[in-house]
């Protein structure tokens, strides 16, 4: 079964710093992955996801994601962090050829942001 | 369009007591689910359904049940609660395929 380990439960940048959320990934088959984040007392929002093709993708509010099939990472940045960018962030795997029900989270990683 | 709408946004239960949290979504997807967030363990499914009227169990399904009479709603039974419980719980939904799960604003339960 496919798993998903996210390095650093909390990690903390200053306003402008560079963001870097670290996801890694086990699957058996090629994977679909994604980012969530969730701001307080909020559900889940999709950032960005990899499905097939173009390895670097983007998604909202600046960032990014590379699938790096070598390294089974696909870690999360954003050039320089805004503070409303705090907030929590899942990554997830589902397996392309499972059922959609078949995704995983990650523990999550809480962003904070100094001014 | 509301999207996924959950109800109630919270709820203190005293345990041994029947709940039902309640999943409505107006995006005519053939997928549903229900997942339990706890610190540090990240969301969890729960219960899936793939299409009205069928459903499967996730990760956790022990002590909850669900139903799927209709495209729209998916409700969470919890038939008798116990502490272990107390979490907050999200609906989703997705069209299938490539798409992504889209989810509800959650419920916090607290169980007694």
């Amino acid at each position: 079964a496919q798993s998903v380990t996210q390095l650093g439960s909390h990690v903390s940048v200053s306003e402008g710093a560079l963001v870097l959320l670290r996801c890694n990934y086990s699957s058996s088959v090629p994977p679909y992955l994604f980012w969530y984040v969730q701001y307080p007392n909020q559900g889940l929002q999709l950032l960005l996801k990899y499905t097939t093709g173009a390895t670097l993708v983007k998604g909202i509010n600046g960032f990014e994601a590379e699938f790096k099939k070598s390294e089974t990472s696909f870690h999360l940045t954003k050039p320089s962090a805004h503070m409303s960018d705090a907030a929590e962030y899942f990554c997830a795997v589902r397996l392309s050829t499972g059922n959609n029900n078949d995704m995983r989270f990650g523990a999550g990683t809480r962003l904070t942001v100094k001014p | 369009i509301a999207g996924i709408t959950q109800a109630p946004t919270s709820q203190i239960l005293a345990a041994g007591r029947r709940m039902t949290l309640r999943c409505t979504q107006d995006m005519r997807h053939n997928a549903m689910y229900w997942y339990r967030q706890d610190l540090g363990l990240g969301l969890r499914l729960i219960h899936y359904s793939n299409t009205a009227g069928t459903t499967g169990k996730g990760e956790v399904p022990d002590g909850y049940s669900v139903s799927r009479a209709n495209t729209d709603d998916f409700p969470l039974t919890l038939a008798s609660a116990v502490p272990s419980q107390t979490s907050v719980y999200f609906c989703a939904s997705s069209p299938g395929g490539v798409n992504e799960q889209f989810f509800g604003p959650g419920t916090r339960l607290t169980v007694l």
